[in-house]
């Protein structure tokens, strides 16, 4: 039961590389989330996707972009990276709105920016 | 702007104790308070849902109780194990939103052998 997998785990990137960090749910969930975690700053929603085909900020978009691919998969990317966005990524779904039922998380992605 | 607050951030206890974590949010006007359980280096998992009409959720060793007036919840975990070792997270939905969750920083117990 593969529930929610994001790839890579780990990547190191120099300031300024692109990379795309991806998530695919097999749950049938309409909702999924980009989370960041950072020490003494907890989790905090980058951007959110509530069907397939919408995509929404969250709190912290600036530096980011996202794709709903289709309903199962839902990609984060930076363009331009910057040391300020190393942190542990995580993606997130639920069947509506987090809000008002059960969120799954993946494993998470380290992301270290030089 | 809700605001979620857990205390202590940490706490060691020894093996068999009861416990209990803190989790308060400043909007009352929540649709649920969920508790989740994360394990270094991985991600979180949800413990328990207790929807805004409930009073409490039970699940094993762990209850789960919710006050929307007073903006508090508490994690019960009764006779506490090595394994229970985690960081314990609680999450509601920032004002006027059903889409999202605030997350608390969490508290981290340590359970001693």
């Amino acid at each position: 039961n593969a529930g929610v997998t994001q790839t890579p785990k780990f990547q190191v990137l120099k300031t300024g590389q692109s990379m795309t960090l991806q998530c695919a749910q097999d749950m049938n969930h309409n909702s999924m989330y980009w989370y960041r975690q950072d020490p003494g700053m907890g989790l905090r929603l980058i951007y959110y996707s509530a069907s397939e085909g919408t995509t929404d900020k969250g709190e912290v978009p600036n530096g980011y972009n996202v794709s709903r691919l289709n309903k199962r998969e839902f990609s984060l990317r930076l363009e331009s990276a910057a040391p300020s966005q190393t942190s542990v990524y995580f993606c997130a779904s639920s069947l509506e709105g987090a809000g008002t039922g059960e969120l799954f998380f993946g494993e998470g992605s380290r992301l270290t920016v030089l | 702007k809700q605001e979620v607050t857990q205390i202590p951030a940490a706490l060691s206890v020894p093996e068999g104790e009861n416990l209990v974590l803190n989790c308060s949010f400043t909007d009352s006007a929540i649709y649920n308070l969920q508790w989740f359980r994360q394990d270094p280096g991985k991600g979180l998992t949800s413990l328990l849902l207790i929807q805004s009409s409930q009073r409490e959720q039970t699940s094993g060793r762990l209850n789960a109780s919710l006050d929307k007036s007073s903006g508090r919840s508490t994690l019960y975990i009764a006779a506490s194990q090595p394994g229970d070792s985690a960081t314990y997270l609680c999450a509601v939905p920032p004002s006027g939103s059903a889409r999202q969750l605030t997350f608390g920083s969490g508290t981290q117990l340590t359970v001693l052998p």
